[in-house]
C-alpha cells in the first residue's frame, strides 16, 4: 500500500476486555515495529519483526501483550484483559529492512487510539 | 537499541525566529535520524545524518553532528505555525535494527 495503514483508529474498550490492533505495513518491507505512546510521553518501543527472524520482543510489558506477523505482511498486537494503563496510542512503523548501520527510515502509521474505560 | 534524549523538553518561539533542539546520545554510532510528530500522530521522518558527517541541510532544516561530544542539533530556520510539533532524535548503530525515541522537544511556533 501507500503507506502503513492501522485500524481501528479509535478503540473504547471496557477494562478487563481483550483487544486487536492491526497494521498493514508498506509492500515489501521486511521489518515491522510496534511502539506505545501514552499521554505526554514519549515513545516505548514493544516489538520488532524482521522477516522470518525471531522477533524481538524485548519491550512488551507483561504477558497480556502479544504480537503476531504472517509472513512479511500484516501483524496484529493483542492486548488481553486490558488494564486502563494499557489506555495509550499504539503506533506500527515498517522500514525496508531493520535501521541499524543502515539508517533505513521508518515510516509510521496514523495510530490506534486504545482507551480503556 | 540506544536512546537519544532530547533538550530542551519544551521550547516556544514566534513566527519568523530560528529553533534549535539538542539530542545527546552515549555510545557510538553510525547514524542519527530525527523525525517529527504533530499531535500524537505517527511519526514522520525528516533528515539522517550519517556518522562521517557534520552538518547536513534539507530546506530549513540543518543538522549538526559531534561524534565527539556524541551530541547532535537541529535547527529550524524561519519558524512558521506549521512547525509545532514535537521533534525526536533517533541514533543507531549496526548493533541494533530497532530505534528508540526519548521524551522528544515540543515546539510551540506561535503566529
Amino acid at each position: 500500500g501507500a503507506g502503513v495503514s492501522q485500524s481501528p483508529s479509535n478503540k473504547v474498550t471496557e477494562k478487563g476486555k481483550d483487544v486487536e490492533l492491526r497494521c498493514d505495513p508498506i509492500s515489501g518491507h521486511t521489518a515491522l515495529y510496534w511502539y506505545r505512546q501514552r499521554l505526554g510521553q514519549g515513545l516505548e518501543f514493544l516489538i520488532y519483526f524482521q522477516g522470518n527472524s525471531a522477533p524481538d520482543k524485548s519491550g512488551l510489558p507483561s504477558d497480556r501483550f502479544s504480537a503476531e506477523r504472517t509472513g512479511e505482511s500484516v501483524s496484529t498486537l493483542t492486548i488481553q484483559r486490558t488494564q486502563q494503563e494499557d489506555s495509550a496510542v499504539y503506533l506500527c512503523a515498517s522500514s525496508l529492512t531493520g535501521t541499524g548501520s543502515t539508517g533505513n527510515t521508518i515510516y509510521f502509521g496514523e495510530g490506534s487510539w486504545l482507551t480503556v474505560v | 537499541s540506544q536512546q537519544g534524549e532530547e533538550d530542551p523538553q519544551a521550547l516556544s518561539i514566534q513566527e519568523g525566529e530560528n529553533a534549535t533542539m539538542n539530542c545527546s546520545y552515549k555510545t557510538s554510532i553510525n547514524n542519527l535520524q530525527w523525525y517529527r510528530q504533530n499531535s500524537g500522530r505517527g511519526l514522520v521522518h525528516l533528515i539522517l545524518i550519517r556518522s562521517n558527517e557534520r552538518e547536513k541541510h534539507s530546506g530549513r532544516l540543518r543538522v549538526t553532528l559531534d561524534t565527539s561530544k556524541k551530541s547532535s542539533s537541529l535547527l529550524i530556520t524561519a519558524s512558521r505555525a506549521a512547525d509545532t510539533a514535537s521533534y525526536f532524535c533517533a541514533p543507531s548503530n549496526s548493533g541494533y535494527s530497532t530505534l528508540t525515541f526519548g521524551k522528544g522537544t515540543m515546539l510551540l511556533v506561535s503566529p
